[in-house]
């Protein structure tokens, strides 16, 4: 069974500043994928970030990066420049074989202080 | 590109009453998927559609709930009757089919409170 955890309900950062976002997941396939998503008050789920498990090149997205380790089942977002605007709930999630199934974590709520 | 649209938006209920959600995904996307919200919590997948053939419904509680994607297009979820612990956000999201297409797109989901 796949699990996703996220070890940190709440983070806080100062605009401007860079904070980090830690997640854990576990699965036996060897071909998956890896999200972050962004899901600000307003409840719409954004996908900030996607990171196929083949890749060793981490990605990248403006000021947004992973951090992926596959032997250690880690996989961080990194948040550069934080904005305001970045304030929201952000949930890893995990997608693996051809079930299209995503395992999503608890979530860890940011807050951007200006 | 209009993205994934879903009504009502909110929803309140007393307990017992049925209930319905609609979802319209994304022009071109065949995959469709409800999932189940809990207040503070990830979502979790209900249902998913290919087309209009249900090919994984195993976390769906039968009892009480059912959808339906007859045109392979929208997609209805009823619950019926509904129970107080049925109070969440129900997200409808879509995708390409295909193999690792894991690139969902969620629409805003509707907020049912059953009282």
């Amino acid at each position: 069974a796949q699990t996703v955890t996220q070890s940190q309900p709440e983070m806080s950062v100062q605009e401007a500043e860079t904070v980090t976002l830690s997640c854990t997941y576990d699965t036996s396939e060897n071909n998956y994928y890896l999200f972050w998503y962004k899901q600000p008050p307003s409840r719409q789920m954004i996908l900030v970030i996607r990171q196929e498990a083949y890749k060793q090149q981490n990605a990248t997205e403006n000021r947004f990066s992973v951090n992926f380790q596959k032997a250690a089942k880690s996989f961080s977002l990194k948040i550069s420049d934080s904005q305001l605007g970045d304030t929201a709930m952000y949930f890893c999630a995990s997608g693996s074989g051809n079930t299209g199934k995503l395992i999503f974590g608890q979530g860890t709520t940011l807050q951007v202080k200006p | 590109e209009a993205g994934v649209v879903q009504s009502p938006r909110y929803k309140i209920i007393e307990k017992k009453q049925p209930v319905a959600f609609w979802c319209n995904p994304i022009s071109g996307h065949n995959t469709l998927y409800w999932y189940r919200q809990n207040l503070g919590q990830g979502p979790e997948l209900l249902i998913r559609y290919e087309n209009e053939e249900a090919v994984d419904d195993s976390q769906l509680p039968k009892d009480r709930f059912s959808a339906e994607r007859l045109k392979g297009v929208d997609s209805t979820l009823k619950i019926q009757p509904a129970e107080l612990g049925d109070s969440a956000v129900y997200l409808c999201a879509s995708s390409i089919s295909g193999a690792n297409s894991y690139e969902q797109y969620f629409g805003p989901g509707t907020r049912l409170t059953v009282t």
